[in-house]
């Protein structure tokens, strides 16, 4: 159980273009789900916290216009990447949690920004 | 503002415990220390948790000090497989929900 997938698993782009990025939790109805980047040989860096039907909580440093998040139902975050630049190619990983139990992580998101 | 630090990498030797220290002094009375490892360009994988007392489960044990302001993730037989990066992360409460907080892990090889 607690299953948590990512789509699409990897993505290339052009500069400019928008990307977006599906976070579905298989067996649960998440209440939170969360976004992290993590760049090479580096840790996660949580960018944001979304609840379901409510406005994404963005940390400190992250552009909440370029970093869109909706979280349309208890199962499901979705993350908009827009006007992608080289910059944010970067591994991009979604978690789900369930009240104040353990976050249950995707497998990533691999961008890479040409 | 990582509030953890850990080794940067550590080797085992196949079959003998791996025992991996974390620092954690400015945590607070209610804040939980919670154990991942990640194997390369995965998703990390959720291990154990602990607030106070020794915890121990089909994976791990964590042993935390009294004072709290460290502890240490025991891998009992280690095999070739849990070759990973071990990260030891505070839950901090903000906001109304709960947020990890992720140190930079410890490159953990075991080897055979």
């Amino acid at each position: 159980g607690a299953v948590v997938s990512q789509h699409p698993s990897w993505v290339i782009c052009k500069s400019g273009t928008s990307v977006k990025i599906e976070c579905r939790s298989l067996d649960f109805q998440a209440t939170t789900m969360f976004w992290y980047r993590q760049f090479p040989k580096q840790s996660l860096m949580l960018m944001a916290t979304s609840n379901e039907g409510s406005k994404a909580t963005y940390e400190q440093g992250v552009e909440k216009d370029k970093f869109l998040i909706n979280h349309a139902s208890l199962t499901l975050s979705t993350l908009t990447v827009t006007s992608a630049h080289p910059e944010d190619s970067s591994f991009y990983i979604c978690s789900a949690r369930v009240d104040s139990r353990e976050q249950f992580f995707g497998p990533g998101t691999r961008l890479t920004v040409l | 503002d990582a509030k953890t630090t850990q080794p940067p990498s550590m080797d085992c030797a196949e079959g003998r415990a791996a025992n991996l220290p974390c620092n954690h002094s400015t945590i607070s009375g209610n804040e939980y220390v919670y154990w991942y490892r990640q194997i390369h360009s995965q998703g990390p994988q959720y291990i154990i948790h602990g607030l106070k007392n020794n915890e121990t489960n089909e994976m791990a044990s964590l042993i935390i000090t009294e004072d709290r302001k460290s502890s240490t993730l025991i891998l009992p037989h280690a095999t070739l497989r849990d070759t990973a990066v071990y990260y030891c992360i505070v839950r901090v409460a903000t906001s109304g929900t709960y947020k990890y907080i992720f140190g930079t892990g410890t490159r953990l090889k075991v080897l055979a």
